[in-house]
């Protein structure tokens, strides 16, 4: 079973435009992930926001998590060409960390 | 730290054979999940284990499938026999708190 669910499917910007991606999920979490993964490469941990925190930074990333939606989003500034990859939110679950199905984020040098 | 290794990294192989997927966890490491990857369904948990035993396999597709860990450095995923559907990419990953590492993935092509 899913617990995060990305919108949208696909954004394809140009280089310098930020870029917004939203995950919502089910159940009630401690914690949410985002993790990248570059074509034909593993996931890498980007960013991880506890459910007693709002929004959380790091370099050009920001996430915020609306735990009342069961919502988070993920804006990152100033995108750049090797920005482009498949982005995922990641929910814990039964002690499992269960992925939603991804954004595909192409930037446009 | 050389990351969780996994090989092979790309396996083709024929309908009806026996493929066996290995992976060498970060050193340190007490939990370790298998997922598959298809386009069609997206990144699939199969099963994990906490402390080499395994603690969910609900996401094993069927008797086909099987891992074991019998050790902590060390994890296999076995299709036996394997048919042209189970062509996907096999992910290990592991982790000692909330955040998960990835392999670099085998990809597994049975025609």
């Amino acid at each position: 079973s899913q617990q995060g669910e990305e919108d949208p499917q696909a954004l394809s910007i140009q280089e310098g435009e930020n870029a917004t991606m939203n995950c919502s999920y089910k159940t009630s979490i401690n914690n949410l992930q985002w993790y990248r993964q570059n074509s034909g490469r593993g996931l890498v941990h980007l960013i991880l926001i506890r459910s007693n925190e709002r929004e959380k930074h790091s370099g050009r990333l920001r996430v915020t998590l609306d735990t009342s939606k069961k919502s988070s989003s993920l804006l990152i500034t100033a995108s750049r060409a090797a920005d482009t990859a498949s982005y995922f939110c990641a929910a814990p679950q039964g002690g499992k960390l269960i992925f939603g199905q991804g954004t595909e984020l192409s930037v446009k040098p | 730290d050389a990351g969780v290794i996994q090989s092979p990294r790309h396996e083709v192989t024929e309908m009806g054979q026996e493929v066996t997927l290995r992976c060498k966890p970060i050193s340190g490491h007490n939990s370790l999940f298998w997922y598959r990857q298809t386009m069609m369904r997206g990144l699939e948990l199969l099963i994990y284990f906490n402390n080499n035993v395994p603690i969910d396999d609900s996401g094993m597709p069927e008797d086909r499938f099987s891992a074991k860990m019998p050790n902590a450095s060390f994890s296999t995923l076995k299709i036996q026999p394997s048919e042209p559907r189970d062509s996907a990419v096999y992910f290990c990953a592991s982790s000692s708190g909330d955040t998960i590492y990835f392999g670099e993935g085998s990809w597994l092509t049975v025609v």
